[in-house]
């Protein structure tokens, strides 16, 4: 069975700062996916960021990227240059690539101050 | 393209009453789920269909909740009759499965609250 774990439960960052969300993961399965999803005040679920676990190379997505340590089973979430609006809960998520189904993290809330 | 719409987007209803939820995935995508989110439970997969056949009911709380899919851009979850402890946000999800291009989007929601 897939498991996906976040062992912070909130954080805090300055705007303009760096801040990084931890994520480890468990799977039995060969050819998966990873996944970022973030939840603003608004509730809307929205895909930050995916990496393909036969991918080497780590996924960028403008001041979004990850570090994916495939051995480790770690997935990390580096936000650069944080903004007021990327204040959100932030879910990382296993993906099977044969069904599409989406195993989640608890979350991680993530508070940026002015 | 419109994303995947969900309707309504709240709904207040009395114990005992039939609540229907209903979705409208992404044009072409072959994959649907559903999806509970509470404070106490965090995000919980419900059921999920892939062209339009049910393949894992698993995480239906009970046999209140149904699900259906009667084609590609259309499902609906029902609750009937409904209990206050279902009181939550249900989201509908889709996916091109099987694509090459993964990863689930998700519809705005519904709240619903079962007074």
């Amino acid at each position: 069975a897939q498991t996906v774990t976040q062992s912070q439960p909130e954080m805090s960052v300055q705007e303009a700062e760096t801040v990084t969300l931890s994520c480890t993961y468990d799977t039995s399965e060969n050819n998966y996916y990873l996944f970022w999803y973030k939840q603003p005040p608004s509730r809307q679920m929205i895909l930050v960021i995916r990496q393909e676990a036969y991918k080497q190379q780590n996924a960028t997505e403008n001041r979004f990227s990850v570090n994916f340590q495939k051995a480790a089973k770690s997935f990390s979430l580096k936000i650069s240059d944080s903004q007021l609006g990327d204040t959100a809960m932030y879910f990382c998520a296993h993906g099977s690539s044969n069904t599409g189904k989406l195993i989640f993290g608890q979350g991680t809330t993530l508070q940026v101050k002015p | 393209d419109a994303g995947v719409i969900q309707s309504p987007r709240h709904e207040v209803t009395e114990m005992g009453q039939e609540v229907t939820l209903r979705c409208k995935p992404i044009s072409g995508h072959n994959s649907l789920f559903w999806y509970r989110q509470t404070m106490m439970r965090g995000l919980e997969l419900l059921i999920y269909f892939n062209n339009n056949v049910p393949i894992d009911d698993s995480g239906m709380p009970e046999d209140r909740f149904s699900a259906k899919m009667p084609n590609a851009s259309f499902s609906t979850l029902k609750i009937q009759p409904s209990e206050p402890r279902d009181s939550a946000v249900y989201f509908c999800a889709s996916s091109a499965t099987g694509t090459g291009s993964p990863g689930q989007y998700f519809g705005p929601g519904t709240r619903l609250t079962v007074t």
